[in-house]
């Protein structure tokens, strides 16, 4: 089966500008999560989905972060503006609600987000 | 709130060596444990698991127990490749619904 997509893969802008990543879970999974990775550092969770509804944005800075999940399928992440400390690589994952194996949490490749 | 804490590296070791990652943890009630490995220009990938207490984990030549006693999960290998060189990092779930908390990432480097 096709893997978690991300796009696009690289993304260099000046702070106070605007930013969008793109995410394609894998075919089914009910569950979307974004992750921050910032050089040094794990990943630490922004956002959780399932299918269209927000389960968990607690560290989200919502000043300047938003994410949308239309239809429950892929799902968008925008920064606007950017400051230098979002520099990051951000990381979709994935997860069904199968049960088992399948609450296993399938990454994408990550989008290097970096801000001058 | 529940945290990872992860060896610092880099570690360097040579081609058959054998290796050690520490891992400890601090969770409220029984979380699953995970480690994940990220390969040079690649994603995260899930390398083992355990979600009870004593389990053992274990996948391409990589183990690790779930031990509560002493809240930890050390990763290891008898006998390390070049190919293992990557960063390594521990992480815990709560519940099967739930996000994954990350340590910070051990970078192993297997030199021939």
């Amino acid at each position: 089966e096709a893997g978690v997509a991300q796009s696009p893969r690289y993304k260099i802008i000046e702070k106070r500008q605007s930013v969008a990543f793109w995410c394609n879970p894998i075919s089914g999974h009910a569950t979307l999560y974004w992750y921050q990775q910032i050089l040094g550092q794990g990943p630490k969770l922004l956002i959780q989905f399932q299918n269209n509804g927000v389960v968990d944005d607690s560290q989200l800075p919502k000043d300047r972060f938003s994410a949308e999940r239309l239809k429950g399928v892929d799902s968008t992440l925008k920064i606007q503006p950017a400051k230098l400390e979002d520099s990051a690589v951000y990381l979709c994952a994935s997860s069904s609600l199968g049960g088992g194996s399948s609450y296993e949490q399938y990454f994408g490749p990550g989008t290097r987000l970096t801000v001058t | 709130g529940n945290s990872v804490t992860q060896m610092e590296g880099p570690v360097t070791l040579s081609e058959e060596a054998f290796l050690t990652i520490n891992c400890t943890y601090t969770a409220t009630g029984y979380p699953s444990l995970f480690w994940y490995v990220q390969y040079p220009g690649e994603g995260l990938q899930l390398l083992l698991k355990a979600t009870k207490a004593d389990d053992k984990g274990s996948n391409k030549g990589f183990e690790a127990t779930y031990r509560k006693e002493t809240t930890s999960f050390h990763l290891e290998k008898g006998s390390v490749q070049v190919s293992d060189s990557a960063v390594y990092f521990c992480a815990l779930r709560r519940s099967m619904y739930e996000k994954l908390t990350f340590g910070t990432g051990t970078r192993l480097t297997i030199i021939p």
